[in-house]
């Protein structure tokens, strides 16, 4: 299995510009959490979907951001304005949702994102 | 809520030497625990959980760490560590019930020669 992929792995732009990251789940998994990672505020959960359904994301900082799963094998996660402070990693992860809780997440290598 | 704190943002150490990364969450309800291990400009990767059974959990690669319901801590230890586990180490907490985790700030493990 290939694992999480995400694309882009670096991405600058310019603020104001919309963004767009890209995440593909590691077949089979039916959860999908995007992550932000930034030196100040660490792993923030931005949003949660469960079999293609945001769950949970009272994480998604502003009307800014948003996410979506059209089916089970992609993702996006859309910043439109985007901002210099959106600058930071942005981590994709699935896993397979069984009892709750005890499911490990496999992280993407994640996407760089830059605003200047 | 739950929350986790990782009590050192750094660790250094020489090769060879032991190493604790200290982690204690605060829960009222039962948990399930994890450290994730993230190398530079990669993402998280599980090194090991505590779903249930017994309290002491090893990883692959020499890693363990305990599940200690009093102290509410989940430290994580190696006896002897190589320059190969510098990266920065992520513990992690899961509500009973919940599917949501919650991590901590992360703890950056340096190994010098």
């Amino acid at each position: 299995d290939a694992g999480v992929i995400q694309s882009p792995r670096h991405e600058v732009t310019e603020m104001g510009q919309e963004v767009t990251l890209r995440c593909k789940p590691i077949s089979g998994h039916n959860s999908l959490f995007w992550y932000r990672q930034t030196m100040m505020r660490g792993l923030e959960l931005l949003i949660y979907f469960n079999n293609n359904v945001p769950i949970d994301d009272s994480g998604m900082p502003e009307d800014r951001f948003s996410a979506k799963m059209p089916n089970a094998s992609f993702s996006t996660l859309k910043i439109q304005p985007s901002e210099p402070r959106d600058s930071a990693v942005y981590f994709c992860a699935s896993s397979f949702f069984t009892s709750g809780g005890t499911d490990t997440q496999y992280f993407g290598p994640g996407t760089r994102l830059t605003v200047l | 809520a739950q929350s986790v704190t990782q009590l050192d943002s750094q660790v250094p150490v020489f090769e060879e030497a032991p190493v604790e990364l200290r982690c204690n969450y605060s829960s009222s309800v039962s948990v399930y625990l994890f450290w994730y291990v993230q190398y530079p400009n990669q993402g998280l990767q599980l090194l090991l959980k505590y779903l249930s059974g017994s309290t002491l959990v090893e990883s692959i690669n020499g890693f363990e760490a305990e599940f200690n319901k009093s102290q509410t801590s989940f430290h994580l230890r190696k006896p002897s560590v190589h320059i190969s586990d510098t990266a920065e180490y992520f513990c992690a907490v899961i509500r009973g019930g919940s599917y949501i985790p919650t991590f901590g700030r992360g703890t950056s493990l340096i190994v010098h020669p």
